[in-house]
């Protein structure tokens, strides 16, 4: 079955450290998000890569850095920049600009930062 | 600015129908979508409008006026199991599907 995997599931930090969270996807999608979510909040931005070797910022990427190498795989790191990083971290894709296209989430990884 | 409001928790009871609002202002509009999330899972889509009117799924239906910056989703016969949160996002005008998100509409439905 094609779909989004992320992982780990649920992820502790300690303040200071930089973590990666994977996000891999078999769905010959092109677009690839990493959104975060809070409580009480909707879903941010963080950074979106339209192709391979590319990525824009978000709404809210000051503290992560992205890559994009591989079409199936988009990780995110949580540098120790940033200043509040516990939340569930949701990665997305797509295939661009198409009508009622829609994104696919992949099943979130949650960050505590202890 | 970008906004997109939606009211923050509604109860309703099995059985019954439940329309959850939502209205938005952002800077462009390339279409609404109504997003299911149940609790520390992924959200899974719902529904889409990029017209005016109504679509109707199943139990779901969603409605769109462009002109007053409003949709709704409105769930029919509803079961235990549509306790969630809904979430309305809408889609940027540039040539990308970042979509921006409400906070979500956290949904209680009891017996």
């Amino acid at each position: 079955d094609g779909g989004i995997t992320q992982s780990p599931k649920y992820l502790f930090r300690k303040e200071g450290q930089n973590v990666t969270l994977s996000c891999e996807q078999n769905l010959n999608h092109d677009a690839m998000y990493w959104y975060r979510q809070d409580p009480g909040q909707g879903l941010r931005l963080i950074y979106y890569s339209q192709i391979v070797n590319d990525f824009q910022k978000g709404d809210i990427a000051e503290g992560y850095s992205v890559s994009r190498e591989k079409k199936e795989s988009f990780p995110l790191t949580v540098t120790s920049a940033q200043k509040n990083p516990t939340a569930f971290y949701l990665c997305a894709s797509s295939i661009p600009s198409s009508g009622a296209n829609v994104l696919t989430f992949g099943a979130g990884s949650r960050l505590t930062v202890l | 600015g970008q906004n997109i409001d939606q009211p923050t928790e509604m109860t309703a009871t099995e059985g019954a129908i439940v329309q959850i609002n939502c209205t938005y202002q952002t800077s462009g509009f390339n279409g609404l979508f109504w997003y299911q999330q149940h609790a520390g899972e992924a959200p899974t889509f719902l529904s889409y409008n990029v017209l005016d009117g109504l679509e109707e799924k199943g139990r779901f239906s969603s409605f769109l006026s462009r002109s007053k910056g409003y949709s709704y989703l409105l769930l029919k016969e509803l079961q235990m199991k549509d306790s969630a949160s809904y979430l309305c996002a809408v889609r940027d005008v540039d040539n990308t599907d970042k979509l921006i998100f409400g906070t979500g509409t956290r949904l209680q439905v009891f017996p």
